[in-house]
Protein backbone atom coordinates (compact mmCIF):
# COMPACT_ATOMS: atom_id res chain seq x y z
CA UNK A 1 0.00 0.00 0.00
CA UNK A 2 0.70 3.64 -0.23
CA UNK A 3 3.49 4.85 2.18
CA UNK A 4 4.54 8.22 3.48
CA UNK A 5 7.85 9.36 5.66
CA UNK A 6 8.49 11.89 7.49
CA UNK A 7 11.12 12.58 10.23
CA UNK A 8 10.19 12.68 13.57
CA UNK A 9 11.80 15.48 15.31
CA UNK A 10 12.81 19.09 14.23
CA UNK A 11 14.30 21.89 16.62
CA UNK A 12 14.66 25.43 14.97
CA UNK A 13 15.77 28.40 16.48
CA UNK A 14 13.37 31.01 16.53
CA UNK A 15 13.50 33.63 13.65
CA UNK A 16 15.17 31.05 11.34
CA UNK A 17 13.07 29.06 8.90
CA UNK A 18 11.57 25.28 9.38
CA UNK A 19 12.39 22.65 6.51
CA UNK A 20 10.40 20.07 7.39
CA UNK A 21 10.85 17.13 4.55
CA UNK A 22 8.52 13.98 3.76
CA UNK A 23 8.41 11.24 0.81
CA UNK A 24 5.82 8.80 -0.33
CA UNK A 25 5.36 5.97 -2.64
CA UNK A 26 2.49 6.21 -4.27
CA UNK A 27 3.07 7.46 -7.96
CA UNK A 28 -0.90 8.17 -8.67
CA UNK A 29 -1.19 10.58 -5.23
CA UNK A 30 -3.07 13.62 -7.16
CA UNK A 31 -3.07 15.96 -4.16
CA UNK A 32 -0.05 16.64 -1.29
CA UNK A 33 -1.37 18.03 2.24
CA UNK A 34 0.36 19.67 4.88
CA UNK A 35 -1.51 19.94 8.73
CA UNK A 36 -0.51 21.19 11.66
CA UNK A 37 -1.87 19.74 14.85
CA UNK A 38 -1.05 21.58 17.92
CA UNK A 39 -0.81 20.17 21.64
CA UNK A 40 -4.58 18.56 22.60
CA UNK A 41 -6.32 20.01 18.56
CA UNK A 42 -7.30 18.30 16.09
CA UNK A 43 -5.89 18.86 12.69
CA UNK A 44 -5.43 21.93 10.79
CA UNK A 45 -5.19 22.06 7.04
CA UNK A 46 -2.01 24.22 6.11
CA UNK A 47 -1.54 24.01 2.73
CA UNK A 48 -1.73 21.63 -0.08
CA UNK A 49 -0.43 21.42 -3.33
CA UNK A 50 -1.72 19.74 -6.87
CA UNK A 51 0.76 17.07 -8.34
CA UNK A 52 1.96 18.63 -11.22
CA UNK A 53 2.65 21.72 -9.63
CA UNK A 54 6.00 21.75 -8.21
CA UNK A 55 5.79 25.02 -5.54
CA UNK A 56 2.89 26.75 -3.87
CA UNK A 57 3.86 30.07 -1.77
CA UNK A 58 0.96 31.23 1.24
CA UNK A 59 2.77 34.23 2.81
CA UNK A 60 5.62 32.15 5.51
CA UNK A 61 4.89 28.79 4.34
CA UNK A 62 6.89 27.60 1.13
CA UNK A 63 5.60 24.01 -0.59
CA UNK A 64 8.32 22.36 -3.09
CA UNK A 65 7.41 19.53 -4.89
CA UNK A 66 9.67 16.83 -6.89
CA UNK A 67 7.58 14.58 -8.42
CA UNK A 68 10.36 12.42 -9.59
CA UNK A 69 11.52 11.74 -6.02
CA UNK A 70 8.37 11.54 -4.54
CA UNK A 71 9.26 14.30 -2.33
CA UNK A 72 7.68 17.18 -0.75
CA UNK A 73 8.35 19.99 1.57
CA UNK A 74 7.41 22.98 4.12
CA UNK A 75 9.39 25.68 4.38
CA UNK A 76 7.99 28.01 7.54
CA UNK A 77 9.83 31.55 7.44
CA UNK A 78 10.88 33.39 10.42
CA UNK A 79 9.42 30.15 12.83
CA UNK A 80 7.93 31.46 15.65
CA UNK A 81 6.94 29.86 19.50
CA UNK A 82 3.09 29.54 17.84
CA UNK A 83 4.83 27.47 15.40
CA UNK A 84 5.38 24.39 17.98
CA UNK A 85 3.44 21.62 16.62
CA UNK A 86 3.32 18.31 15.02
CA UNK A 87 2.85 18.55 11.17
CA UNK A 88 1.52 15.96 9.16
CA UNK A 89 2.16 15.49 5.41
CA UNK A 90 -0.54 13.67 3.48
CA UNK A 91 -1.49 12.32 0.06
CA UNK A 92 -4.44 11.24 -1.49
CA UNK A 93 -5.02 9.55 -4.82
CA UNK A 94 -7.77 9.21 -6.87
CA UNK A 95 -10.08 7.70 -4.09
CA UNK A 96 -9.98 10.76 -2.73
CA UNK A 97 -8.52 8.76 0.81
CA UNK A 98 -5.96 10.44 2.48
CA UNK A 99 -2.52 8.71 3.88
CA UNK A 100 -0.90 10.69 6.47
CA UNK A 101 3.36 10.06 7.24
CA UNK A 102 4.13 9.69 10.89
CA UNK A 103 4.36 13.63 12.00
CA UNK A 104 7.55 15.55 12.49
CA UNK A 105 7.48 17.58 15.98
CA UNK A 106 8.87 20.92 15.35
CA UNK A 107 10.61 22.70 18.47
CA UNK A 108 11.42 26.15 18.60
CA UNK A 109 14.43 27.23 20.73
CA UNK A 110 13.81 30.76 21.37
CA UNK B 1 -13.15 25.64 5.36
CA UNK B 2 -15.62 24.02 7.42
CA UNK B 3 -17.19 24.34 11.40
CA UNK B 4 -16.93 20.61 13.07
CA UNK B 5 -17.60 19.89 16.40
CA UNK B 6 -17.34 16.83 18.31
CA UNK B 7 -18.95 15.61 21.66
CA UNK B 8 -17.61 14.62 24.06
CA UNK B 9 -14.20 15.90 23.71
CA UNK B 10 -12.73 13.73 25.95
CA UNK B 11 -13.77 10.43 28.37
CA UNK B 12 -13.20 8.17 30.50
CA UNK B 13 -14.36 4.65 30.17
CA UNK B 14 -14.36 1.38 32.20
CA UNK B 15 -13.77 -2.15 29.58
CA UNK B 16 -16.41 -3.47 27.84
CA UNK B 17 -18.36 -0.42 27.82
CA UNK B 18 -19.12 1.69 24.65
CA UNK B 19 -19.22 5.30 23.66
CA UNK B 20 -20.70 6.96 20.81
CA UNK B 21 -18.89 10.07 19.55
CA UNK B 22 -20.83 12.86 17.66
CA UNK B 23 -19.95 14.65 14.66
CA UNK B 24 -21.25 18.21 13.41
CA UNK B 25 -20.56 20.14 10.51
CA UNK B 26 -21.99 23.84 10.65
CA UNK B 27 -23.14 23.03 6.69
CA UNK B 28 -23.67 20.25 4.15
CA UNK B 29 -21.32 18.53 3.28
CA UNK B 30 -20.95 15.30 0.99
CA UNK B 31 -18.01 13.20 2.61
CA UNK B 32 -17.42 12.41 6.19
CA UNK B 33 -15.01 10.11 7.65
CA UNK B 34 -13.39 8.65 10.89
CA UNK B 35 -9.83 8.27 11.76
CA UNK B 36 -8.02 7.47 14.88
CA UNK B 37 -4.61 8.72 16.49
CA UNK B 38 -3.12 5.76 18.62
CA UNK B 39 -1.23 7.64 21.27
CA UNK B 40 1.97 9.11 19.82
CA UNK B 41 1.05 7.69 16.05
CA UNK B 42 -0.17 9.05 12.95
CA UNK B 43 -3.58 9.15 11.73
CA UNK B 44 -5.65 5.92 10.59
CA UNK B 45 -8.72 6.17 8.70
CA UNK B 46 -11.29 3.85 10.58
CA UNK B 47 -14.28 4.62 7.66
CA UNK B 48 -16.22 6.75 5.42
CA UNK B 49 -19.55 7.44 6.45
CA UNK B 50 -22.18 7.13 3.88
CA UNK B 51 -25.72 9.41 4.64
CA UNK B 52 -28.52 6.94 3.89
CA UNK B 53 -26.27 3.43 3.55
CA UNK B 54 -23.57 1.61 5.55
CA UNK B 55 -20.60 2.94 6.63
CA UNK B 56 -17.38 1.75 3.80
CA UNK B 57 -14.43 0.29 6.45
CA UNK B 58 -11.01 0.38 5.81
CA UNK B 59 -9.18 -3.00 6.19
CA UNK B 60 -8.72 -3.92 9.68
CA UNK B 61 -12.18 -2.38 11.17
CA UNK B 62 -15.06 -3.45 11.33
CA UNK B 63 -19.17 -2.78 11.80
CA UNK B 64 -19.63 -4.74 14.54
CA UNK B 65 -16.60 -2.76 16.69
CA UNK B 66 -17.42 0.45 15.07
CA UNK B 67 -20.75 1.26 14.01
CA UNK B 68 -21.06 4.34 12.28
CA UNK B 69 -24.82 6.12 11.54
CA UNK B 70 -25.06 9.23 9.14
CA UNK B 71 -28.73 10.61 9.13
CA UNK B 72 -27.88 13.26 7.35
CA UNK B 73 -25.25 15.56 5.50
CA UNK B 74 -24.07 17.61 8.42
CA UNK B 75 -24.07 14.65 11.07
CA UNK B 76 -22.39 11.80 11.87
CA UNK B 77 -21.85 9.05 15.08
CA UNK B 78 -19.22 7.17 15.51
CA UNK B 79 -19.74 4.47 18.64
CA UNK B 80 -16.91 2.53 19.79
CA UNK B 81 -17.66 -0.86 20.95
CA UNK B 82 -16.84 -3.29 24.07
CA UNK B 83 -13.76 -1.43 24.68
CA UNK B 84 -10.60 -2.54 25.75
CA UNK B 85 -7.84 -0.26 26.68
CA UNK B 86 -6.05 -1.02 23.04
CA UNK B 87 -9.09 1.70 21.93
CA UNK B 88 -7.36 4.13 23.90
CA UNK B 89 -6.96 6.78 21.36
CA UNK B 90 -8.17 9.99 19.45
CA UNK B 91 -10.54 10.14 17.39
CA UNK B 92 -11.27 12.74 14.66
CA UNK B 93 -14.32 13.12 12.51
CA UNK B 94 -13.34 14.69 8.89
CA UNK B 95 -15.25 16.09 5.72
CA UNK B 96 -14.74 17.45 1.85
CA UNK B 97 -17.63 19.61 1.07
CA UNK B 98 -18.51 18.17 -1.87
CA UNK B 99 -16.65 14.56 -3.70
CA UNK B 100 -13.59 16.05 -5.97
CA UNK B 101 -13.18 18.84 -3.63
CA UNK B 102 -9.37 19.04 -2.93
CA UNK B 103 -9.85 20.31 0.65
CA UNK B 104 -10.58 17.91 4.33
CA UNK B 105 -10.95 19.47 7.24
CA UNK B 106 -10.60 18.13 10.98
CA UNK B 107 -12.96 18.29 14.01
CA UNK B 108 -10.97 19.07 16.99
CA UNK B 109 -11.19 14.93 17.98
CA UNK B 110 -12.29 13.07 20.86
CA UNK B 111 -10.06 11.92 23.02
CA UNK B 112 -10.72 8.11 24.41
CA UNK B 113 -8.97 6.58 27.76
CA UNK B 114 -10.21 2.97 28.32
CA UNK B 115 -9.11 1.51 31.71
Amino acid sequence: GEDVEQSLFLSVREGDSSVINCTYTDSSSTYLYWYKQEPGAGLQLLTYIFSNMDMKQDQRLTVLLNKKDKHLSLRIADTQTGDSAIYFCAESGGNEKLTFGTGTRLTIIP
Amino acid sequence: SAVISQKPSRDICQRGTSLTIQCQVDSQVTMMFWYRQQPGQSLTLIATANQGSEATYESGFVIDKFPISRPNLTFSTLTVSNMSPEDSSIYLCSVRRAQGSNEQFFGPGTRLTVL
